[in-house]
């Protein structure tokens, strides 16, 4: 059973534009949502992350909203660039877990020149 | 600083064969885990520990084993390799309690023929 539910699977976007990636979980009892970024050959990197106490977190030119009540959190990538084209995964977790991360599928995010 | 380092990077397997993926952290971490990843599937938790000595089933555990005889190994054995296993596996470290970031090795891209 899938825990985080991730949408879409591909996105593709000109340079400049605002691809969104969509996340939805299950678990009422995560308080943590991460969002990885990750380039071909490579482990996941942390890009950033929300807790459940706040709607909205913005590092540099990500965002992400976060809907406690609907049980959903987003990305957004503002300005995008060639160099964003990665594939993304949201995550969840919750502190009597052991920081174990519940991923979802991942979105293969192309932004072309 | 090293970081996670995952070995080896690249393995073929025969079915039924054995085999032993190493990781090893440098940030004196408490936290480890094992993941593998599968398309459309996202990353999956294996095994993981909360400190020296101590292991823990995660989501897709059968056919694994795991080991943390030091703090900053973690061992993922396969005792007879079958073909559902291809997979590329990820360790992961962190040194926070409860929600905080989790750091990837470059990952190990296993074949089992």
């Amino acid at each position: 059973q899938q825990q985080v539910k991730q949408s879409p699977q591909s996105l593709i976007v000109q340079k400049g534009g605002i691809p969104i990636i969509n996340c939805a979980y299950e678990n009422t009892a995560f308080d943590y949502f991460p969002w990885y970024q990750q380039f071909p050959g490579k482990g996941p990197a942390l890009l950033i992350a929300i807790r459940p106490d706040v709607s909205e977190k913005k590092e540099g030119r990500f965002t992400i909203s976060f809907n406690k009540s609907a049980k959903q959190f987003s990305l957004h990538i503002m300005d995008s660039q060639p160099g964003d084209s990665a594939t993304y995964f949201c995550a969840a977790s919750e502190e009597t877990s052991g920081s174990r991360l519940t991923f979802g599928e991942g979105t293969q995010l192309t932004v072309n020149p | 600083n090293a970081g996670v380092t995952q070995t080896p990077k690249f393995r073929v397997l025969k079915t039924g064969q054995s085999m032993t993926l190493l990781c090893a952290q440098d940030m004196n971490h408490e936290y480890m885990y094992w993941y593998r990843q599968d398309p459309g599937m996202g990353l999956r938790l294996i095994h993981y520990s909360v400190g020296e000595g101590t292991t823990a089933k995660g989501e897709v555990p059968d056919g694994y084993n795991v080991s943390r005889l030091k703090k900053q190994n973690f061992l993922l054995g396969l005792e007879s390799a079958a073909p559902s296993q291809t997979s590329v596996y990820f360790c992961a470290s962190t040194n926070f309690q409860g929600s905080g970031q989790a750091f990837f090795g470059q990952g190990t891209r296993l074949t089992v023929v």
